[in-house]
């Protein structure tokens, strides 16, 4: 059965400084794997996504994620974070045979110290 | 804003009850997903509808029904509440049904409060 595990609970790293969300997944075949973030009352937005190809892939607001698969990671990096980014940070993995099914992670809280 | 609007925002009812939460998508997305985000069970997907037909399950209870309607909208009801159901509940949708391809688009939620 597909899975995926985000250790980090709680993560609190100061503004300016890079930031390295962990993320790793159990999955038979080849996965789809995402990155969503959702702020305080808000809904899900996707940062990211992998497919195929190229396994560093480019999100939106500066966010970047590298597939390893010999290490069933798909890891959030950000060179420098902003106090906005403040935000819980969701990992998924969907499968192409499962029609659209998305697992979660549990979340990653991040606090932006000042 | 995602383009996914969801009513109400605050829902607060008692135990026994039956609610009906509302999902209209993005113009022109033909699939709804529903997903249950709860302290314990984090974040579950329940159902998918995609053109008005069930597309998957997921962790949705026999006491919880979708539906899409020809307009697209869709429609959670959940009936014989109990505490365990209070949670926020999203939806979300995409262009196709996409079998794992499709981005995604999530509204604001539903908090359903079961007293």
């Amino acid at each position: 059965a597909q899975s995926v595990t985000q250790p980090d609970i709680h993560i609190t790293v100061s503004e300016g400084a890079s930031l390295e969300l962990r993320c790793n997944y159990s999955y038979g075949a080849t996965p789809y794997l995402f990155w969503y973030v959702q702020s305080p009352g808000q809904g899900l937005q996707l940062l990211l996504k992998y497919f195929s190809g190229d396994t560093l892939v480019q999100g939106i607001k500066g966010f970047e994620a590298e597939f390893k698969r010999s290490q069933s990671s798909f890891n959030l990096r950000k060179p420098s974070v902003h106090w906005s980014d403040a935000a819980e940070y969701f990992c998924a993995v969907g499968a192409y045979s499962s029609a659209s099914k998305i697992i979660f992670g549990s979340g990653t809280r991040l606090s932006i110290r000042p | 804003d995602s383009g996914v609007t969801q009513t109400p925002k605050h829902l607060i009812t008692a135990t026994g009850q039956r609610v009906t939460l509302r999902c209209s998508p993005r113009s022109g997305d033909l699939s709804v997903y529903w997903y249950q985000q709860s302290l314990d069970q984090g974040l579950q997907f329940l159902i998918q509808y995609y053109n008005g037909e069930e597309r998957a399950k997921g962790n949705i209870l026999e006491r919880f029904s979708a539906q899409q309607f020809p307009d697209l909208h869709s429609e959670l009801n959940l009936s014989s509440l109990e505490l365990g159901d209070s949670a926020l509940y999203f939806c979300a949708s995409s262009v196709t049904g996409g079998a794992g391809t499709d981005t995604q688009y999530f509204g604001p939620g539903t908090r359903l409060t079961v007293l």
